[in-house]
């Protein structure tokens, strides 16, 4: 497929583990963002990587929170010891710069503490 | 820090009728202007996008106009139809700059009564 990819779509995790969640951007894509999508509300921003480096993390809520991104593509965004409040859809979106401006997003994890 | 607000978070229109999202915006550096649709269960979509030299921009039933003195701007839907029926985002960033976090709005749940 052409689009941005992550896995899982669902996550369902006890309370204090870690969780891992991968982004697959489009082919080509430099720019990778990851935001945090709460029950009914917007889109709250955590990280974003231009190749395989992080000019802003500014979004991370807590050092609980912890990104990586390899090879200027796939990007995991690590939780560790998870609460409740972490429960959310997680989106990733990549776009190509700095010569094209849309950003494109994959479907979302939805991750769920129990 | 950046902040954007977008107004009214939830909207009923007829079908056929016109429906009008405003949003305003706190960084006055900020250069583009994307508009994003979601439907349940996927990604945000982006249906258009405005860039800081232009006034207004129409695409079919969809415009959108940017006031860069008072930071505002606005997504104009004509002619309404169900399938308009989604949650609708606005977002600001300085593109073409190393700070390209892309910021949201919480967001217009738009619903088309038939």
């Amino acid at each position: 497929g052409a689009g941005v990819s992550q896995s899982p779509s669902n996550k369902v995790t006890e309370k204090g583990k870690d969780v891992e969640l991968r982004c697959d951007p489009i082919s080509g894509h430099t720019a990778l963002y990851w935001y945090r999508q709460s029950l009914g509300q917007g889109l709250e921003f955590l990280i974003y990587f231009q190749g395989n480096s992080a000019p802003d993390k500014s979004g991370l809520p807590s050092d609980r929170f912890s990104a990586e991104r390899t090879g200027g593509s796939v990007s995991t965004l690590t939780i560790q010891r998870t609460q409740q409040e972490d429960s959310a859809v997680y989106l990733c979106a990549s776009s190509l710069e700095p010569t094209n401006t849309e950003a494109f997003f994959g479907q979302g994890t939805r991750l769920t503490v129990v | 820090g950046e902040n954007v607000e977008q107004h009214p978070s939830t909207l009923s229109v007829q079908e056929g009728d016109s429906a009008v999202i405003k949003c305003t915006y706190s960084d006055s550096a900020s250069n583009y202007f994307p508009w994003y649709k979601q439907e349940l269960g996927k990604g945000p979509q982006l249906i258009i996008d405005i860039r800081s030299n232009v006034g207004e921009k129409k695409d079919q039933r969809i415009a959108v106009t940017l006031n860069k003195t008072a930071k505002h701007f606005s997504l104009h839907i004509t002619e309404t139809q169900p399938e308009d029926s989604a949650v609708y985002f606005c977002a600001a960033s300085r593109r073409y700059s190393s700070a390209s976090k892309i910021i949201f709005g919480s967001g217009t749940r738009l619903s088309i009564r038939p």
